[in-house]
């Protein structure tokens, strides 16, 4: 069993579309996360999300936004899509403040 | 703000030698964990060592250790044995609560 695991892995699109990005975990953490990773590999944060509280990333355009239906999933939802969106997303999930993060295995999103 | 610095964008070290990957980071707090992450050609990021801010033992897991310096705010990832397999970005990330920070990474390459 996947502990955290995204859909797509790969996904090309072209600029002015909608796309999402599901995440799903089964590790029963409470708090999941979206990065993002750049062409040049740095890693940024976009969200945390639990049951209580969403933290987001001050510099995340508001075309951004998490959606969770429940724990175990957090969705990202991305409108009007721009070039400047190519990257590697990953979802991540931990457990309360004592554990390290897991990582899904990445969407690569291309928007041509 | 947590901030984690990654001063090496390169490292190479010859295969069965021994290298280290340097780790600053800055916090006011005495509360928190320190990791490093491995992320190969594969792009899963993978858990490579965690270390508890108030343990002073360093953590060691097989060929991989650290040199925690809590004091110097330092927290260096050794590698010993290296072998073609550790060849990959390695993410130094610190946790504070449910909030973890990365730094931009270093590119290991393994000789044969």
């Amino acid at each position: 069993d996947t502990a955290v695991s995204q859909t797509p892995k790969y996904l090309v699109t072209q600029m002015g579309n909608d796309k999402s990005i599901k995440c799903e975990q089964n590790l029963g953490h409470d708090t999941m996360y979206w990065y993002k990773q750049d062409s040049k590999k740095f890693l940024k944060i976009m969200f945390s999300y639990n049951n209580k509280e969403l933290i987001i990333n001050e510099t995340v355009p508001n075309r951004f936004s998490p959606k969770s239906p429940d724990k175990a999933h957090l969705n990202l939802h991305i409108n009007s899509l721009e070039l400047g969106d190519s990257a590697v997303y990953f979802c991540a999930s931990s457990r309360g403040d004592v554990t390290e993060a897991f990582f899904g295995q990445g969407t690569r999103l291309t928007v041509v | 703000a947590q901030t984690v610095t990654q001063s090496q964008p390169e490292m190479s070290v010859q295969e069965a030698e021994t290298v280290t990957l340097s780790c600053t980071y800055d916090t006011s707090e005495s509360d928190y964990y320190l990791f490093w992450y491995k992320q190969p050609p594969s792009r899963q990021m993978i858990l490579v060592i965690r270390q508890e801010a108030y343990k002073q033992q360093n953590a060691t897991e097989n060929r991989f250790s650290v040199n925690f310096q809590k004091a110097a705010k330092s927290f260096s990832l050794k590698i010993s044995d290296s072998q073609l397999g550790d060849a990959a970005m390695y993410f130094c990330a610190y946790r504070r609560r449910n909030q973890f920070y990365f730094g931009t990474g270093t590119s290991l390459t393994v000789i044969p």
